[in-house]
């Protein structure tokens, strides 16, 4: 099956700064990749995903890039404000629409 | 407005007692999922649903835990017995499934069992 890893764990970035999250997959079939955010108390919240068939999608602040070759995809985070300090999680969708998450990546942004 | 709600949000009991969790999916989901968040473990996908036939279960403790969609309003966990070890945040997400990818999940159900 799928397994995706994902680094840092954590990340602590000055505000104004950007921030970089990166994920490996294992399986070349997986086409549909989503990032979430996560504050604590709530539910995950999609923030932004890309598709096989795409190398890179910017939302504002953030980008995805995708890299199918090297089977690996990463968030970009510009201009880091203090809300953007939460636990983000990378995922990959199998051809059946089930997500593999990593482990998730707790980004603190200091003022 | 439209989102995932889940019931109850949190839910304190003891270990052998029944606990069920119910999902509202998105009006015109076809797709829900259960997944478990532990520090541990992390997420973890449960079971799911597509037009509310059980695709696949694989993940769940098939001795205690049941997942059932009633209708497609409704999708219910149960765990009986419950045991401390299955103590987590319990999700609920609707997506449009392979057609769409995009999953949403609810805000979740904290389970804590003594």
């Amino acid at each position: 099956g799928e397994n995706v890893e994902q680094h840092p764990s954590t990340l602590s970035v000055q505000e104004g700064d950007s921030a970089v999250i990166k994920c490996t997959y294992s399986d070349s079939a997986s086409n549909y990749f989503p990032w979430y955010k996560q504050e604590l108390g709530k539910g995950p919240q999609l923030i932004i995903d890309i598709r096989s068939n795409v190398g890179e999608k910017k939302d504002q602040r953030i980008a995805v890039t995708l890299n199918k070759t090297a089977k690996h995809f990463s968030l970009h985070i510009t201009e880091t404000q203090p809300e953007d300090s939460a636990v983000y999680f990378c995922a990959a969708a199998d051809s059946w629409g089930k997500l593999q998450f990593g482990a998730g990546t707790q980004v603190v942004v200091t003022p | 407005d439209a989102r995932v709600t889940q019931t109850p949000r949190h839910k304190v009991t003891e270990m052998g007692q029944e606990v069920t969790m119910r999902c509202q999916p998105i009006l015109g989901h076809n797709t829900v999922f259960w997944y478990r968040q532990t520090m541990m473990q992390g997420l973890e996908l449960l079971a799911y649903f597509r037009n509310r036939a059980p695709l696949d279960d694989s993940g769940m403790p098939k001795d205690r835990f049941s997942a059932e969609m009633p209708d497609a309003t409704l999708a219910t966990l149960k765990i009986q017995p419950s045991e401390p070890r299955d103590s987590a945040v319990y999700f609920c997400a609707s997506g449009l499934g392979p057609r769409g990818g995009e999953q949403f999940f609810g805000p979740g159900t904290r389970l804590t069992v003594l």
